[in-house]
């Protein structure tokens, strides 16, 4: 039973445009949502986070917003850029980072 | 950012045999380390929680005794699989936690 789905295996978006890459859960517990970026033979690396108090985090060309009724949230990313092309995992917790959950990830690809 | 070191990259072994994996926090100490393990097109699932001093918790369906956890220091914690198998085969990445949660650049097995 995946309780962190990303529906997408992959997006391909033009450079300068907007990615926006999503993801559902189904535990209602969760309150800690999480993206990770992956480049191949690499560790992911965190890029935004967001808590169920809030429904929109932003840090630079990053912004995650989360739908509590739907339990969905979504990363955008704006102006794309080729050096963001890579593997996107979203990971949500309840309780800050103790046993993250993964979804199978989405390969986001930006072409010129 | 922190950093999180993890040893050997990749492994190749025949079956049968035993491979270790590091997992060093170099700049920092880690009381809590985690071990996921990721197939193909997959998602990364929790594998245990290592604590140091302690015994590592595990994930329900996660063998003991096939992976051994050993967190004797605050910057290292290594995975042990005994008598490795084909069915193995996989990524594993470490993570350990500072003020987020720190990656390493993963290892991938290939038992033969």
């Amino acid at each position: 039973d995946q309780q962190v789905k990303q529906n997408s295996p992959s997006l391909s978006v033009q450079e300068g445009r907007i990615s926006i890459l999503n993801c559902d859960y189904t535990n209602s517990m969760f309150d800690y949502f999480l993206w990770y970026k992956k480049y191949p033979a690499e560790g992911p690396t965190f890029l935004i986070s967001i808590s169920s108090i809030k429904d929109k985090n932003e840090d630079g060309r990053f912004t995650v917003f989360l739908n509590k009724s739907a339990k969905h949230l979504s990363l955008h990313i704006v102006p794309s850029q080729p050096g963001d092309s890579a593997v996107y995992f979203c990971a949500a917790s309840s309780g800050g980072y103790n046993k993250l959950i993964f979804g199978a990830g989405t390969r986001l690809a930006v072409h010129p | 950012g922190a950093v999180v070191s993890q040893h050997p990259s990749w492994v190749i072994c025949k079956s049968g045999t035993s491979v270790k994996i590091e997992c060093r926090s170099l700049d920092f100490q880690a009381t809590t380390m985690f071990w996921y393990r990721q197939f193909p097109k997959q998602s990364l699932m929790l594998m245990a929680t290592s604590n140091e001093g302690s015994k590592a918790t595990y994930e329900q369906g996660v063998e003991k005794d096939k992976f051994l956890i050993n967190h004797a220091s605050l910057t290292l914690s290594t995975l042990t699989v005994t008598s490795a198998h084909p069915e193995d085969s996989s990524f594993y990445i470490c993570s350990a936690r500072a003020e987020k949660l720190f990656f390493g650049s993963g290892t991938q097995l290939s038992v033969l």
